[in-house]
């Protein structure tokens, strides 16, 4: 399996307060992502790091923030959570070899629940 | 822009039997990747297969093949003798062919249940 973990696992959190999500990995992929899960979207990507510093916006963007200083975390920020943030996260990995992408690869996902 | 399509929110099939998951794709690119990745009810995501858009043959991995249909952009996932534990969400995605820009865009998924 790949290593990649995600703190926390759940949360509960109120409306308005600012909430971090952690990703870490031990695989040295140069690619992450975050995507949120909700019920008849599938997964929607957030936002994406192509590198240390260097990042860019998913599909569903607004509200959040992200931030990679090392290549084994990527940081999701939501600075002033709502409830329509309440979703289920995932982070993922991914790399890319003599110009063909792999897979991505899955952390465990993390419940955050807005109230 | 990339659009996956999933047609069937949900499949009930015969313990054993074969079952076919239908995906369609659009996209303007010339060079882009398809995946399946499952999702049982613990919540992880598994990737089961890939097909790239220049590969000739249809990818397989083990009871799983993919049916790449490029001229009617279909990549529908093929499992055959389907077994309990085959029962989950069923997703698939795609990858476009911007090198340094590999992001997925995922279809709203299948429930697949096999019934015993």
């Amino acid at each position: 399996d790949a290593g990649i973990t995600q703190s926390p696992r759940h949360k509960v959190t109120e409306t308005g307060t600012p909430v971090t999500l952690r990703c870490h990995q031990t695989e040295n992929h140069r690619y992450m992502y975050w995507y949120r899960q909700d019920p008849g979207h599938g997964l929607r990507l957030i936002h994406y790091s192509y590198g240390v510093k260097d990042t860019d916006k998913g599909e569903v963007s607004d509200g959040y923030s992200v931030s990679r200083s090392k290549t084994e975390d990527f940081l999701l920020t939501l600075e002033s959570a709502t409830s329509s943030q309440t979703s289920v996260y995932f982070c993922a990995i991914s790399d890319s070899r003599q110009g063909e992408t792999y897979e991505q690869y899955f952390g465990p996902g993390t419940r955050l629940t807005v109230t | 822009a990339q659009k996956i399509t999933q047609t069937q929110p949900g499949m009930f099939v015969q313990e054993k039997e074969a079952v076919t998951l239908d995906c369609t794709y659009d996209t303007s690119d010339q060079s882009y990747g398809l995946f399946w990745y499952k999702q049982p009810s613990s919540g992880e995501m598994i990737f089961l297969i890939y097909q790239g858009s220049y590969d000739e043959q249809n990818a397989t991995e083990g009871r799983y093949s993919l049916n790449f249909q490029k001229a009617r952009k279909s990549a529908n996932l093929v499992i055959s003798a389907s077994q309990l534990g085959d029962s989950a969400m069923y997703f698939c995605a795609m990858r476009g062919s911007n090198f340094g820009n590999e992001k997925l865009t995922f279809g709203t998924g299948t429930r697949l249940t096999i019934i015993p």
